[in-house]
């Protein structure tokens, strides 16, 4: 298994709703990526988990809430959102956040906050 | 501030054509750059490189590095209408962080 599987691949939320993405690879990778992509725009590192422990929280607001319970699996727990952080939400993964190992990217979860 | 720029920013050529796209660089703690081609969806790995000089190649596809004047090109020859995409240029910190660049979209006319 080569991949990085995101689910849901669209979610529309309120902005009082609380919802997750979820992110899962079996790569046996030590490192995992949350990207948020805006329309038009490159994809912009948010957090970093490396032996699932946080190792960059690239002062991201706190609506946005991430869980890595173990090793394979990568989480995005989402409150309070605003219409703003409507984007393409990204999860990567490599083999360790330290070597020259390369990014394998989800699909994504197109998210819309209205 | 680390900030990769790409040009140009957008592209139309005619399938058979050749293109070079451009990606400078000014990042610290330089560990790789990286080219991927995004279509609908997920970045999907092009090239990593690490070292000045030595040039990657697959397929019609090839790029280059030089670590001297902080820039990487790729090009793509005989091009296809199967190559439109919004091609992303990232650099690699030592902290395992991707800086990507705007992005230059081609667009391949049949």
């Amino acid at each position: 298994d080569t991949e990085v599987t995101q689910t849901p691949k669209h979610l529309v939320m309120g902005m009082t709703n609380k919802k997750s993405l979820k992110c899962e690879q079996h790569m046996g990778h030590r490192a995992m990526y949350w990207y948020k992509q805006k329309a038009k725009k490159p994809p912009e590192l948010m957090f970093v988990y490396s032996y699932e422990k946080l190792s960059i929280n690239e002062s991201v607001p706190s609506r946005f809430s991430p869980e890595c319970p173990n090793s394979s699996l990568l989480n995005l727990h989402l409150h309070a959102l605003q219409p703003e952080d409507s984007a393409l939400y990204l999860c990567a993964s490599s083999q360790d956040q330290w070597g020259l190992y390369g990014y394998t990217f989800g699909s994504g979860t197109r998210l819309t906050v209205v | 501030e680390d900030k990769v720029v790409q040009s140009p920013l957008s592209l139309v050529v005619h399938e058979g054509d050749t293109v070079t796209l451009n990606c400078s660089y000014e990042v610290t703690n330089f560990r790789s750059l990286l080219w991927y081609k995004q279509e609908k969806k997920a970045p999907t790995f092009l090239f990593m490189l690490t070292s000045s000089g030595i040039e990657k190649k697959s397929g019609r596809l090839s790029s280059i590095l030089d670590k001297k004047e902080l820039f990487s090109i790729l090009n793509i020859t005989a091009t296809q209408t199967g190559d439109s995409a919004v091609y992303l240029c990232a650099v690699e910190n030592q902290g395992g962080k991707l800086i990507f660049g705007q992005g230059t979209e081609l667009s391949v006319k049949p």
